[in-house]
């Protein structure tokens, strides 16, 4: 089955701009999704598909895709934006799932 | 809106089978286009998908997982089930119920459940 590779941690200066990349053979074929999860919370959906937020995620969260990477980009991160944020897509061999390992964002 | 809550013991001795109902408020799970997943996390760790079922009741799952997962849906009380057989310690896990959606090349996990802990332990 396929994996999806994160670096397990990236941080940003308050206010800048951070991407977190995501990478995998799936990608190829399958778009990402991206979930942002707090200590002690439930995963929330914060992007999927070309580059479409849900209902209520800010609009300086942004997706891309190119190749075998995925990227979420927040453009003037903020302090509530510090979390694990993980990528999904579906396996490139059958019809499954594969998470990303999580990177976790430090807001400086 | 749509919630999911999941439901069941949260401690399981070793070998014997684990097992979560997950409850949907606020939409039929039979609407259609959806897919009703389990997701498990292990203490501090990453995100692991177990599998899923549609309303149809044909299920998908976790190669690493499949001879010991079943995953049902009963559309009367808007639920649907995990069963993990022969669990061991390496089961204990946050365990999150999700409503699956998308088509072709894209999908997505939306929304969650709070998650219940399951412990397995004498």
């Amino acid at each position: 089955s396929s994996e999806l590779t994160q670096d397990p941690t990236v941080s940003v200066a308050l206010g800048q701009t951070v991407r977190i990349t995501c990478q995998g053979d799936s990608l190829r074929g399958y778009y990402a999704s991206w979930y942002q999860q707090k200590p002690g919370q439930a995963p929330v959906l914060v992007m999927y598909g070309r580059n479409n937020r849900p209902s209520g995620i800010p609009d300086r969260f942004s997706g891309s895709s190119s190749g075998n990477t995925a990227s979420l980009t927040i453009t003037g991160a903020q302090a509530e934006d510090e979390a694990d944020y993980y990528c999904n897509s579906r396996d490139s061999s059958a019809y499954h799932e594969v998470f990303g390992g999580g990177t976790k964002l430090t807001v400086l | 809106q749509v919630q999911l809550q999941e439901s069941g013991p949260g401690l399981v001795k070793p070998s014997q089978t684990l097992s979560l109902t997950c409850t949907v408020s606020g939409g039929s799970i039979s609407s259609g286009g959806y897919y009703w997943s389990w997701i498990r996390q292990h203490p501090g760790k990453g995100l692991e998908w177990i599998g899923y079922v549609y309303d149809s009741g044909t299920t998908y799952y976790n190669p690493s997982l499949k001879s010991r997962v079943t995953i049902s849906v009963d559309t009367s009380k808007n639920q649907f089930s995990l069963n993990l057989s022969s669990v061991t310690a390496a089961d204990t896990a946050v365990y999150y119920c999700a409503r699956a959606g998308g088509a072709g090349p894209y999908n997505w996990f939306d929304p969650w459940g709070q998650g219940t802990l399951v412990t397995v332990s004498s």
